[in-house]
């Protein structure tokens, strides 16, 4: 199993540009989550979602969108991206959710936007 | 809304002592708790779970929860360069995970 697969693994963004972050699994996880983490700061979770076709906002959703068509791929779309963009993010799936809800991280997208 | 916090350190500590790392918490409905583990410039994995109050060990960690406190720490023995890393914690329960900061492990030789 690959588990959690993210491209690309950096990118460099200029003010205004738009770019997807692709995200995909192979463990047949329901859950999965798109974060951010800011240099010296914990997780912030953007979008999640339940399953296909099932969607809903985090903590910080606002400058991005997603969408759910199959069980394993979970792309997160910046449109009008900005300086306070920039970050790290982080896809992660989990089989439960819930008390038990153990997340299998990607490997993260590094994104700079200038 | 749940918080988390962490003493984000730097926690500095020789080889071989007792790394001891804490986490407070709000939502009193949280039930069970995850540790991570994440290397600079890597994404976090799984090092702990626990969901009962008390200790539960695995190898050279021992998780500890104290529901009635909303706390719940992480002892490393017999620490290692190895285990020089950010950790983080995060309550379970319904809804998401919601991370603390985490605390920087710094293990010296």
């Amino acid at each position: 199993n690959a588990g959690v697969t993210q491209t690309p693994k950096f990118r460099i963004l200029k003010i205004g540009q738009s770019m997807t972050l692709q995200c995909t699994q192979d463990m047949n996880h329901n859950y999965m989550y798109w974060y951010r983490q800011d240099p010296g700061m914990g997780l912030k979770l953007i979008y999640y979602s339940v399953g296909a076709g099932i969607t809903d906002k985090g903590e910080v959703p606002n400058g991005y969108n997603v969408s759910r068509s199959t069980t394993e791929d979970f792309p997160l779309r910046l449109e009008l991206a900005a300086p306070s963009q920039t970050s790290v993010y982080f896809c992660a799936s989990s089989y439960r959710a819930g008390d038990y809800n153990e997340q299998f991280f990607g490997p993260g997208t590094r994104l700079t936007v200038l | 809304q749940k918080e988390v916090e962490q003493n984000s350190g730097p926690l500095s500590v020789p080889e071989g002592a007792i790394a001891s790392l804490n986490c407070t918490y709000s939502d009193r409905g949280s039930q069970s708790f995850f540790w991570y583990r994440q290397y600079s410039g890597k994404s976090p994995e799984l090092i702990m779970f626990i969901y009962s109050n008390g200790d539960k060990e695995d190898g050279r960690f021992t998780a500890q929860l104290n529901k009635a406190s909303q706390y719940v720490s992480l002892l490393i023995r017999d620490s290692q360069p190895s285990d020089s890393a950010t950790y983080l914690c995060a309550p379970g329960g319904q809804g998401n995970l919601i991370f603390g900061k985490g605390t920087k492990l710094s293990v010296k030789p």
